[in-house]
């Protein structure tokens, strides 16, 4: 495999429930980055993530929790969400230093739906 | 308030023609420019980027344009193909820092 896999494509989850979202990038990069796209708006980015450690964590409610576990995994555990929380979720990677050599690479995002 | 503007929704373009597609933000600090393509149930897709250092970048087909002076820049795509129907989002960073910050999109639809 290779470039940056999202798994589930989808996912449709209660209120109540707990899950979470898997990234795995095969590009040797060490940053990562959870974005959320709601229809018609800017991507938000949510947490960022280089060399394992956060960086960056944009006032994102703490139930979205994130976890870098290696510099090729990246988790995003969900609970108790609401349904405004229903949006696509986008997992991208980069070298160190950001963006702006090389660009992101990003997953094909999980289609998320709160009930 | 937005920093990165795309005030077209969606843009229509006959085949063959040039698509023109545009961004403006608010940030001077911004030094990096980057467009994306995102096709549906697909991931953003890096398509072609300009440093501030520059007014002209070109990729084959893709030529970007940066205005400085009037905080605003360019795609254009020539001629259109019809693979090129897709959203573009315009991103700008400051400082070559993690933070992107996006626009909002421009569906790009190529007619037959």
């Amino acid at each position: 495999e290779t470039g940056v896999t999202q798994t589930p494509r989808h996912l449709v989850m209660g209120m109540t429930n707990k899950k979470s979202l898997k990234c795995e990038q095969h590009l040797g990069h060490n940053a990562m980055y959870w974005y959320k796209q709601s229809a018609k708006k800017p991507l938000e980015l949510m947490f960022v993530y280089s060399l394992e450690e956060r960086v960056e964590n944009n006032s994102v409610p703490s139930r979205f929790s994130p976890e870098c576990p290696n510099s090729s995994h990246l988790f995003l555990h969900l609970h108790t969400l609401q349904p405004e929380d229903s949006a696509l979720y986008l997992c991208a990677s980069s070298q160190e230093g950001g963006p702006s050599n090389y660009g992101y690479t990003f997953g094909s995002g999980t289609r998320l739906t709160v009930v | 308030d937005q920093q990165v503007k795309q005030n077209s929704p969606s843009l229509s373009v006959q085949e063959g023609r040039i698509s023109i597609l545009n961004c403006d933000y608010t940030n001077s600090m911004f030094d990096y420019f980057l467009w994306y393509k995102k096709y549906p149930a697909e991931g953003p897709t890096f398509l072609i980027s300009i440093s501030s250092i520059k007014d002209k970048n070109e990729d084959g087909r893709f030529t970007v344009f940066l205005n400085k002076s009037a905080k605003h820049l360019s795609l254009h795509i020539v001629p259109s193909q019809p693979g090129d129907s897709a959203v573009y989002f315009c991103a700008a960073s400051a400082n070559s820092n993690y933070q992107l910050i996006w626009g909002a999109g421009t569906k790009l639809i190529i007619k037959p």
